[in-house]
């Protein structure tokens, strides 16, 4: 099925490590986003991207990297993990024009990444 | 910068009666989309239903509506005869129009936690 695959779905870092996420989609969507969500915080904007090889700081982009090389995949790196960034990461992507015939307006989510720091 | 509030971080209904949920938001535009998104407990972030804020018709979805207050920036989800399946987070979502180079993000509430009770 056509959509947004994150991988891992579950990572458990200790303080200090490194680590990539990966989001992948096969829509031939512009924008991709990354996004966390926290209890009680709800989906707070990480960094996002407007086209290959672009992108851009969110509400909350600290501790954070992001590389769109190729168009399909957006990477999330976290160079030295803390306590701090244990979160659920959702990306997302979206055409860059509104597009009426599209059920949400073209966001689509992955099913997230559960990542625990310790 | 645009701002989503919803005040009750919980929320329960008996199966098959009404609940409503609350959102406000704070903007200067005066176009723009409105969402309410669910997510249950597989991560998941599901569209429930949207509004664009150019209709003054209320949007509705099988069970759900919205009664949506332009003036007062409210929208307002109302969920008719509940279902176990309906207990998930509901997140209200807002993003301006987009426009071409733009990159319009979804802004989320901190979301409601919704319990169906038998």
């Amino acid at each position: 099925n056509a959509g947004v695959t994150q991988t891992p779905k579950f990572r458990v870092l200790k303080t200090g490590q490194s680590m990539t996420l990966l989001c992948a989609q096969d829509m031939n969507h512009e924008y991709m986003y990354w996004y966390r969500q926290d209890p009680g915080m709800g989906l707070r904007l990480i960094h996002y991207s407007v086209g290959e090889g672009t992108t851009a700081k969110g509400e909350v982009p600290d501790g954070y990297n992001v590389s769109r090389l190729k168009k399909q995949n957006f990477l999330l790196g976290l160079e030295s993990a803390a306590p701090s960034q244990t979160s659920v990461y959702f990306c997302a992507s979206s055409y860059s024009r509104d597009r009426a015939f599209s059920a949400n307006y073209g966001y689509t989510f992955g099913s997230g990444t559960r990542l625990t720091v310790v | 910068a645009q701002t989503v509030t919803q005040s009750q971080p919980e929320m329960s209904v008996q199966e098959a009666e009404t609940v409503t949920l609350s959102c406000t938001y704070d903007t200067s535009e005066s176009d723009y989309y409105l969402f309410w998104y669910k997510q249950p407990p597989s991560r998941q972030m599901i569209l429930v239903i949207r509004q664009e804020a150019y209709k003054q018709q209320n949007a509705t979805e099988n069970r759900f509506s919205v009664n949506f207050q332009k003036a007062a920036k409210s929208f307002s989800l109302k969920i008719s005869d509940s279902q176990l399946g309906d207990a998930a987070m509901y997140f209200c979502a807002y993003r301006r129009v987009r426009s071409q180079g733009g990159s319009e993000k979804l802004v989320f509430g901190k979301g409601t936690k919704l319990t169906v009770n038998p």
